[in-house]
Parts: C-alpha cells; sequence; structure tokens
C-alpha cells in the first residue's frame, strides 16, 4: 500500500519558538494532501487542505498565519507552527490522497505530537 | 454540513465477544466511507474502505456494512481478542479527494 510518512514524531518546544512538521508520500505523487489535528480524547479535526503549487485552503476558525502550509512538491507538504504557545500542544496528522486506479483514498501519516512547555 | 456519529463511545467485553460498533452520519450522499484502528498515543490504522456504491467489505475477523441511504455503517468484530482494544475511528468523505469528516470513536476493551 502507500505510504505516508511524517517528521518528527514528537517535538518538545518552549512558548513561543516556531516548529515545523513534514509530511512526504514516499512512493506516490500527491495533488493534495490534509491536515488533522487531534487534542487528548477528541477526534480529528481538519485543520486545512493543501494543494501543491497553490495556497492552502483553512479550516474556520484555523489561522492560517499561525499555521503555515507549503506545498512544493507532489511529495512534500510541511506544517509550520509559528510562535507556538502551549495551547497548540496536540497531535498532528497528515494524510495524502492518492487517486486513480483501484484507489481514490486517503493515505495517513504516523502523526506528530507536540507538547509546546 | 455532513455530522459523523458513533454509538457507543466506550465498550467493554470478554474475551471471544462477537461485537458491533454503529456509525451514522446525516448527509448520504457520500463518496467513501472508511473505518480506522487508533492505539492510544498511534497515528490512524485503516481497516476497511467501503465506496458508495459497495454495501459491504471484508478483512478477516472485520465485516464493514454500509447503508447509505439510512446513513448508517456497522462494523462488526467476531471473536473479540484483548489485541483488539482500541479505538475505532468512523470517517466519511462527501465527494473524491476532500477531506474525510471522523466521528469521535469508540473505545474498545477487550479482556481476557
Amino acid at each position: 500500500g502507500a505510504v505516508v510518512s511524517q517528521h518528527p514524531s514528537w517535538v518538545i518546544c518552549k512558548s513561543g519558538t516556531s516548529v515545523k512538521i513534514e509530511c512526504r508520500s514516499l512512493d506516490f505523487q500527491a495533488t493534495t494532501m490534509f491536515w488533522y489535528r487531534q487534542f487528548p480524547k477528541q477526534s480529528l479535526m481538519l485543520m486545512a487542505t493543501s494543494n501543491e503549487g497553490s495556497k492552502a485552503t483553512y479550516e474556520q476558525g484555523v489561522e492560517k498565519d499561525k499555521f503555515l502550509i507549503n506545498h512544493a512538491s507532489l511529495t512534500l507538504s510541511t506544517l509550520t507552527v509559528t510562535s507556538a504557545h502551549p495551547e497548540d500542544s496536540s497531535f498532528y496528522i497528515c494524510s495524502a490522497y492518492l487517486a486513480g486506479g483501484s484507489y481514490n483514498e486517503q493515505f495517513f501519516g504516523p502523526g506528530t505530537r507536540l507538547t509546546v512547555l | 454540513k455532513q455530522e459523523v456519529t458513533q454509538i457507543p463511545a466506550a465498550l467493554s467485553v470478554p474475551e471471544g465477544e462477537n461485537l458491533v460498533l454503529n456509525c451514522s452520519f446525516t448527509d448520504s450522499a457520500i463518496y467513501n466511507l472508511q473505518w480506522f484502528r487508533q492505539d492510544p498515543g498511534k497515528g490512524l490504522t485503516s481497516l476497511l474502505l467501503i465506496q458508495s456504491s459497495q454495501r459491504e467489505q471484508t478483512s478477516g475477523r472485520l465485516n464493514a456494512s454500509l447503508d447509505k441511504s439510512s446513513g448508517r455503517s456497522t462494523l462488526y468484530i467476531a471473536a473479540s481478542q484483548p489485541g483488539d482494544s482500541a479505538t475505532y475511528l468512523c470517517a466519511v468523505a462527501n465527494q473524491a479527494g476532500t477531506a474525510l469528516i471522523f466521528g469521535k470513536g469508540t473505545t474498545l476493551s477487550v479482556s481476557s
């Protein structure tokens, strides 16, 4: 099956710093990737849709200037949490959409746990 | 706006029992529905994906059904094992290439 990686798997940072999370589709090209966030005991909520070569589309309530998304290639999307604060501590999961053939499916990365002190 | 609900929120069963997890969605015009497993502190493991034109999918001891017209899906787990203990998430895609909308999950505990 299609594989999506995320790096780092976990990160601890001080309040006010910025953190970059990478999402890579390892064996397929993805024009569309999605970023989700999961708070403790909650389900996954979509943050933004990342399209290669264009600006990301953010969900209502998600600050685009705080959560910078770059999808510069067909295999890589990055999420940068700028000036992170403790309330940004969460589990961030990306997915990459594989279209065509027997697939029309999203494949998920393993997630990145962010803890802001 | 599509909403996905999962019942029950938590379930505890003894090993060997057959069980059913329920998922309902408000807008029946879905593209596909997917069941995932999530272990504590971990990412998602895809279990079964059902296209809107399909009625069910099976993988080993798992069987997922879809009744699009009534907005319901069930995940049937046969002969449950302690290793099945996890949170099970149901998610729908309204259209091809769009984000998944997740339910809050059912946390399953299987005791030996």
